[in-house]
C-alpha cells in the first residue's frame, strides 16, 4: 500500500498568514492527489484535485503543487474560515490512501 | 442540489451485523462510482470499500476484506454496506462519497454527512 505523510501533524498561524501543508507519498502517485479540507463537525469537502487544480467554489487563497512523490498545499493567506483538518489523498492505485491529516487552528 | 445520504448506523454488539445504506439525490448515482470512507472517533480517514458505477467492480481495504460486503440499487439510486462479524475496532464515522473523474484523475467530490456505528457489549 501507499503510506501518505502529513507534516505538521498541526500548526497554529495568525489570520493573514502564509501556510504551508506538505504531503509525502512512499512512492511515485505521478499527479493523483488531492487534498480535502474538514471543517469540525462536517464532512471532508475536496479542495483540489489532480494535485493543482482548484474545486469549482474554492477561495483562489488555497493552491497546491508538487509532483510524483512530493506535495503541499498553501493557503496564501488564512481566513478564520480555514479552522478545520486537511487531508491529502493519493488515487493512483488501490487501496487508496489518506494522509493522517494536519489541524489548522487560528492564533 | 446533489447529496448523498447515509442511515442505517447504531450500537451493535461484538459479532453483530448492520445494513448502512447511501441515497443519492439530485444526480443519477448510476453514473457514478461510490466508496465509502470511515473515520473513528477522533482519527483521519479510511476508505474502506468502493464499487463500480455498473456493480461489477468492487474493492476492499484489507481491514474489512471477507467481512463487509459493498452493493448498489441503481433503480433505486443507492448502494449499500453490508458488515457482518463487526468489532470494536470498527466503531467509526461511516460516509459514503461519490468519486468522480477530475483533471485526468479521481477524486471524492459529494460526500454524505454520515451514519455511526459504535460496536460494544
Amino acid at each position: 500500500d501507499i503510506q501518505m505523510t502529513q507534516s505538521p501533524s498541526s500548526l497554529s498561524a495568525s489570520v493573514g498568514d502564509r501556510v504551508t501543508i506538505t504531503c509525502r507519498a512512499s512512492e511515485s502517485i505521478r499527479n493523483s492527489l488531492n487534498w480535502y479540507q474538514q471543517q469540525p463537525g462536517k464532512a471532508p469537502k475536496v479542495l483540489i484535485y489532480a494535485t493543482s487544480t482548484l474545486q469549482s467554489g474554492v477561495p483562489s487563497r488555497f493552491s497546491g503543487s508538487g509532483s510524483g512523490t512530493d506535495f503541499t498545499l498553501t493557503i496564501s493567506s488564512l481566513q478564520p474560515e480555514d479552522l478545520a483538518t486537511y487531508y491529502c489523498h493519493q488515487t493512483y492505485t488501490l487501496p487508496w490512501t489518506f494522509g493522517q491529516g494536519t489541524k489548522v487552528e487560528i492564533k | 442540489e446533489e447529496q448523498l445520504v447515509e442511515s442505517g448506523g447504531n450500537l451493535v454488539q461484538p459479532g453483530g451485523s448492520l445494513r448502512l445504506s447511501c441515497a443519492a439525490t439530485g444526480f443519477i448515482s448510476s453514473n457514478y462510482d461510490i466508496t465509502w470512507v470511515r473515520q473513528a472517533p477522533g482519527k483521519g480517514l479510511e476508505w474502506i470499500s468502493f464499487i463500480s458505477s455498473s456493480g461489477s467492480t468492487t474493492y476492499y481495504a484489507d481491514s474489512v476484506k471477507g467481512r463487509f460486503t459493498i452493493s448498489r440499487d441503481n433503480a433505486n439510486n443507492s448502494a449499500y454496506l453490508q458488515m457482518n462479524g463487526l468489532r470494536a475496532d470498527d466503531t467509526a464515522l461511516y460516509y459514503c462519497a461519490r468519486r468522480k473523474p477530475l483533471g485526468g484523475t479521481l477524486a471524492l467530490d459529494c460526500w454524505g454527512q454520515g451514519t455511526m456505528v459504535a460496536v460494544s457489549s
